[in-house]
């Protein structure tokens, strides 16, 4: 089955620039879109990036995301880090089957 | 604006049933994939299953296959989650989401129903 792996957490300091990727288990992450969304605790995950590096209206400028083919890869990168950054991160991609995957999270600390 | 407001949640013993629902507003229901996704207790997101938009493609997980059943009705613009011989590992929050992209990318998402199974 695919599988999405990113790391647990990440820290980094506010004004700084954090990435988080999210590699895919088999096949080629770049034949299928990722999506990456922001949970706040005690809240609803909201989209921060869509279709690879697609930015909704409202996300901020400082979100961006890539595709690396080499490395079966997707990132998310939040360059002039904020406090309010601070939540957990999951990408989204879908299986063979159309069936949704979502990696384990990343919880971004930022201090 | 685009709203989803979950109901059904609560407490069911192991091997019960629950019905979920979601209350679309603000677009066209009729016109989009939906999806649930649930939450356990402080773990990560795991898509639960989707429907197209005239509710003639239907897709499960395999952890819920056999055991949940998807439909809406789209008069009004509800969705709905039928959850059977449940088990402790089902406990979760539910959310219903939006699907774009055919199904594949869920935005917006509700604000969840909890879901507790046990004895």
């Amino acid at each position: 089955n695919f599988m999405l792996t990113q790391p647990h957490s990440v820290s980094e300091s506010p004004g700084k620039t954090v990435t988080i990727s999210c590699t895919g288990s088999s096949g080629s992450i770049a034949s299928n879109y990722v999506q990456w969304y922001q949970q706040r605790p005690g809240s609803a995950p909201t989209t921060v990036i869509y279709e690879d590096n697609q930015r909704p209206s409202g996300v901020p400028d400082r979100f961006s995301g890539s595709i690396d083919s080499s490395s079966n890869s997707a990132s998310l990168t939040i360059s002039g880090l904020k406090t309010e950054d601070e939540a957990d991160y999951y990408c989204q991609s879908y299986d063979s089957s159309n069936q949704g995957v979502f990696g384990g999270g990343t919880k971004l600390t930022v201090l | 604006q685009v709203q989803l407001v979950e109901s059904g949640g609560g407490l069911v013993k192991p091997g019960g049933s629950l019905r979920l629902s979601c209350a679309a507003s603000g677009f066209t229901f009729s016109d989009y994939y939906m999806s649930w996704i649930r939450q356990a207790p402080g773990k990560g997101l795991e898509w639960v299953s989707y429907i197209s938009s005239s509710g003639s493609t239907i897709y499960y997980a395999d952890s819920v296959k056999g055991r949940f059943t998807i439909s809406r009705d789209n008069a009004k613009n509800s969705l709905y989650l039928q959850m059977n011989s449940l088990r402790a590992e089902d406990t979760a929050v539910y959310y219903c989401a939006r699907g774009l992209l055919f199904g594949r990318r869920f935005d917006p998402w509700g604000q969840g129903t909890l879901v507790t199974v046990s004895s």
